[in-house]
């Protein structure tokens, strides 16, 4: 089953407010992915992560690899109705590399 | 620069029947991924190939087999369906994880057993 366990489950914003979402393991990764999907689509790939307390930006997207590597931070600043969708993270193992375990995602919706 | 491709897009099959998934990879990507997606939850990972041959495995049953040809496509097969197959099938492409760990993913198809 899945190991990854995603907070919160859903989320009702107000258009420009920020966003935090989480993601929390019992155990160690050593890569932390986050993807949007939308629906009927694949997910897309936002930020990789690569070390342990690393911060990394993609334009109004940030996220953090934990220090403990057990857990991962994305937020999101000024949404846009755009930023609907539903967001996950996903961890990787040196031991098990190109094997993604997923947790159940982050529902967002915006509000204009 | 062509993205991950997959088709077909939607199919619907009987229990007990067996259907054929294909992939394309992004250009320059030789590994190939297959993943489950059912409605409400996270993808969960099949197995892999790279160099034409099943390099990881998921908890999936040995009804799920695949195959990867020399253009780096893939096809995933499904033997004897179940109602619980029914699902949102993923192909995600990356390079070898020696190098990457990056996947990206296809629209993916969408199996709907009857």
């Amino acid at each position: 089953g899945q190991q990854l366990n995603q907070s919160p489950q859903s989320m009702f914003i107000q258009e420009g407010e920020d966003v935090s979402m989480n993601c929390t393991s019992s155990s160690i990764f050593n890569t932390w992915l986050w993807y949007k999907q939308d629906p009927g689509e694949g997910p897309v790939l936002l930020i990789a992560l690569y070390k342990a307390g690393e911060l990394t930006s993609n334009g109004r997207l940030t996220a953090q690899f934990g220090i403990t590597r057990k857990d991962s931070f994305l937020n999101i600043s000024a949404s846009i109705p755009s930023d609907v969708g539903i967001y996950f993270c996903a961890g990787q193992r040196d031991t098990n590399a190109g094997k993604s375990t997923f947790g159940d995602g982050t529902t967002l919706t915006v509000k204009p | 620069d062509a993205g991950v491709t997959q088709s077909p897009t939607h199919l619907i099959k009987t229990r007990g029947q067996q259907v054929t998934l294909r992939c394309s990879p992004k250009s320059g990507h030789d590994t190939v991924s297959w993943y489950q997606q059912a409605l409400g939850q996270g993808p969960q990972f099949i197995f892999q190939y790279y160099e034409e041959e099943e390099r990881q495995r998921g908890n999936f049953p040995d009804r799920f087999s695949g195959h990867q040809f020399p253009n780096y496509s893939s096809e995933l097969n499904v033997n004897a369906l179940l109602l619980g197959d029914s699902a949102l099938y993923l192909c995600a492409s990356s390079l070898d994880p020696g190098i990457s760990y990056e996947q990206y993913f296809g629209p993916g198809t969408r199996l709907t057993v009857t």
